[in-house]
């Protein structure tokens, strides 16, 4: 079946805007995640969905970030009040169960001009 | 602080010659995933191995798993031009932790 999916690929933003980046993860994948890898950089977390338990929130930066999943399976990454600092590529994953492999989708890379 | 760390950040070989990268971790470990990704984009898993293994083979790829040193390295035998990647390591610990990435290495292959 299809792999993750993230939309839109690219996005462009003044700084202070507000941006909604989407996730549709792998039919029957239970886990989603999001990640955020600047330039060169690692992977950083910023929140994990498991089911229907409450998300693990750990690894957002700032109360600017947000994210919600609907129905258990589409996710949506909002950044309000854009900065430069969160320009980035972000990364969206999703696995059959906790310790199981992810599965990556091709990521947005995000541009805060 | 990261918790996989790989070493080293940069390794460039000729094609046909072997490529090692080593992982260092800090906690406890469920298992711990290797990791390839082209162009800064998307990731693609490349093995697992779990805490009780030590060793673990997928065609040109080796992985090793030493958790008294908390440490694993990735073989890429017979390397090729398009192994050019950087390849991270991912642990995932025995708790409620998500899986956590080291920043890398980036492997160039030279035809």
């Amino acid at each position: 079946g299809a792999g993750v999916s993230q939309s839109p690929s690219n996005k462009v933003t003044e700084k202070g805007k507000d941006v909604e980046l989407r996730c549709d993860p792998i039919s029957g994948h239970t886990a989603l995640y999001w990640y955020r890898q600047s330039l060169g950089q690692g992977l950083e977390f910023l929140i994990y969905f498991q089911g229907n338990s409450a998300p693990d929130k750990s690894g957002l930066p700032s109360d600017r970030f947000s994210a919600e999943r609907t129905g258990g399976s589409v996710s949506t990454l909002t950044i309000q009040r854009t900065q430069q600092e969160d320009s980035a590529v972000y990364l969206c994953a999703s696995s059959s169960k906790k310790f199981a492999e992810q599965y990556f989708g091709p990521g947005t890379r995000l541009t805060v001009t | 602080s990261q918790q996989g760390e790989e070493d080293p950040q940069a390794l460039s070989i000729q094609e046909g010659e072997n490529a090692t990268m080593n992982c260092s971790y800090k906690t406890s470990i469920n298992n711990l995933q290797w990791y390839r990704q082209n162009s800064g984009r998307g990731l693609v898993h490349l093995i697992l191995i779990r805490s009780n293994e030590r060793e673990k083979h997928s065609g040109r790829l080796r992985v090793t798993l030493d958790t008294s040193k908390k440490s694993s390295s990735l073989l890429i035998t017979a390397s090729r031009a398009a192994d050019t990647a950087s390849y991270f390591c991912a642990t995932l610990s025995s708790g409620n932790t998500p899986l956590v990435f080291g920043k890398g290495t980036r492997l160039s292959v030279i035809a």
